[in-house]
């Protein structure tokens, strides 16, 4: 067990609709990394969260929105769902400078929010 | 684009035989490079990492090797068992603290 928790488990929304999607860094770290992993794929990068600010982006639409919390939790958002949003979503809690344990490289998951989009 | 890419998508080993899982990265700018086990229905798991300064790791049953002039990257796990049967993914950074880029997988089946 990492120590990162997330929620729901599962979610089933349908086309158009909006979804948040929560997340608990482990203990000690200030950073919070989202992915997305579509069936038989390798997870993709969407955004991290340090210090409660975007910290960096990959490919995803303006649709796809997150925020971090003081206690480093974390949401992801995504609005105006689409079919191709089926997936897996991960987070990933890391250190970066100024946390209690200073700047850490590895990225520790936790076990995902699987979301349905019909 | 950046990528990381396996050489096999499936590998099946006998039960207390090594396997090798291979990895092809293509940003020679990356500095560090993780292997994570995914099983069914979890999130991926830490295995072993290493920085691009190293070029070998060991850990619990596992080594990993980076090969900078060919950008290549492999797990190896000695002694297999049944538990390690998983998906294997590498991943890369380019950036400390930045993303990861995953490849698509190699799914590993260890027969008893």
């Amino acid at each position: 067990e990492t120590g990162v928790t997330q929620s729901p488990t599962h979610l089933i929304k349908t086309r158009g609709q909006q979804v948040t999607l929560r997340c608990s860094s482990q203990s000690g770290h200030n950073t919070v990394s989202w992915y997305q992993q579509a069936l038989g794929q390798g997870p993709q990068f969407i955004f991290q969260y340090y210090r409660e600010e975007e910290n960096g982006r990959g490919n995803f639409p303006p649709r796809f929105s997150g925020l971090q919390f003081p206690n480093y939790s974390s949401e992801l958002n995504v609005n105006a769902l689409e079919l191709d949003d089926s997936a897996l979503y991960l987070c990933a809690s890391s250190s970066l400078a100024g946390g209690p344990l200073g700047s850490t490289d590895t990225q520790y998951f936790g076990p995902g929010t699987r979301l349905t989009v019909l | 684009g950046e990528s990381v890419g396996l050489h096999l998508p499936t590998l099946s080993v006998q039960e207390g035989d090594n396997s090798i899982i291979n990895c092809a990265y293509s940003n020679s700018a990356s500095d560090y490079f993780i292997w994570y086990k995914q099983e069914s229905g979890k999130g991926p798991q830490f295995i072993i990492d290493i920085r691009s300064n190293m070029d070998k790791r060991q850990g619990q049953r596992v080594t990993v090797l980076l090969n900078k002039t060919v950008k290549h990257l492999s797990l190896q796990i000695a002694a297999t068992q049944p538990g390690d049967s998983a998906v294997y993914f590498c991943a890369e950074r380019s950036n400390q603290g930045g993303k990861l880029i995953f490849g698509q997988g190699t799914e590993l089946s260890v027969k008893p």
